[in-house]
């Protein structure tokens, strides 16, 4: 079955710090990755996809299938940038699979 | 603007009541979740539709049912509601852009199963 780790709950860093959110995955076949991001009393929100290759808000994220991980990076951490993170997988049905979250706190 | 949205936001009820979680999008989208999140899973499928008539137990469906008569709507039902089921839940639904499917996602509902 497919599965989406998320290894760290929680995250800080301080403002301009580099950021890495790691995430790992199992699914044998070609899966498609994605980061939702969820800030405070708003909804869950689409942040990047693997397949369009895309910088949001100044993150980005490589699907490294040998190492089966999908790590959202951004250089410069900005406070605006506090949230929660998921990961998400999608398999081939078009429900997702979402890790249990990383809390990302930056710090001023 | 078209939107998905969820009522009630925010419920507390009784161990053994039945409640309904209603769901609504405008878009016109055939594809429907339901998810659950609780600290330290993330959000996990509940019962998703691919469209009217059609629907599918997900990952943690025992205790919910949906049903789907139109398009707009794909209410949960929890038929007899226990403390394990105090949550936030979230509605999607999805469609197939250009730049491939997402998934957008209602508001949540805060549900307490007292």
């Amino acid at each position: 079955a497919q599965r989406v780790t998320q290894p760290e709950k929680l995250l800080s860093v301080f403002k301009g710090a580099p950021v890495e959110l790691k995430c790992n995955y199992s699914y044998s076949g070609s899966p498609e990755l994605f980061w939702y991001v969820q800030y405070s009393r708003q909804r869950l929100q689409l942040l990047l996809r693997h397949i369009s290759r895309e910088s949001i808000k100044g993150f980005t994220a490589d699907l490294n299938k040998g190492e089966t991980s999908f790590h959202l990076k951004k250089p410069f951490a900005q406070e605006e940038d506090s949230a929660m993170y998921y990961c998400a997988l999608r398999t081939g049905r078009r429900a997702l699979t979402f890790g249990s979250g990383t809390r990302l706190q930056v710090q001023p | 603007d078209a939107e998905i949205t969820q009522s009630p936001r925010h419920k507390i009820t009784e161990t053994g009541r039945q409640v309904t979680l209603a769901c609504h999008q405008t878009w016109n989208h055939n594809n429907m979740f339901w998810y659950r999140q609780d600290l330290g899973h993330g959000l996990r499928l509940i019962h998703y539709s691919y469209g009217v008539q059609d629907t599918n137990k997900g990952e943690v469906s025992d205790g919910y049912s949906v049903s789907r008569s139109n398009t707009e709507d794909l209410p949960l039902t929890l038929e007899s509601a226990a403390s394990s089921q105090t949550s936030v839940y979230f509605c999607a639904s999805s469609d197939l852009g250009l730049a491939g499917e997402t998934q957008y996602f209602g508001p949540g509902t805060r549900l307490t199963v007292l």
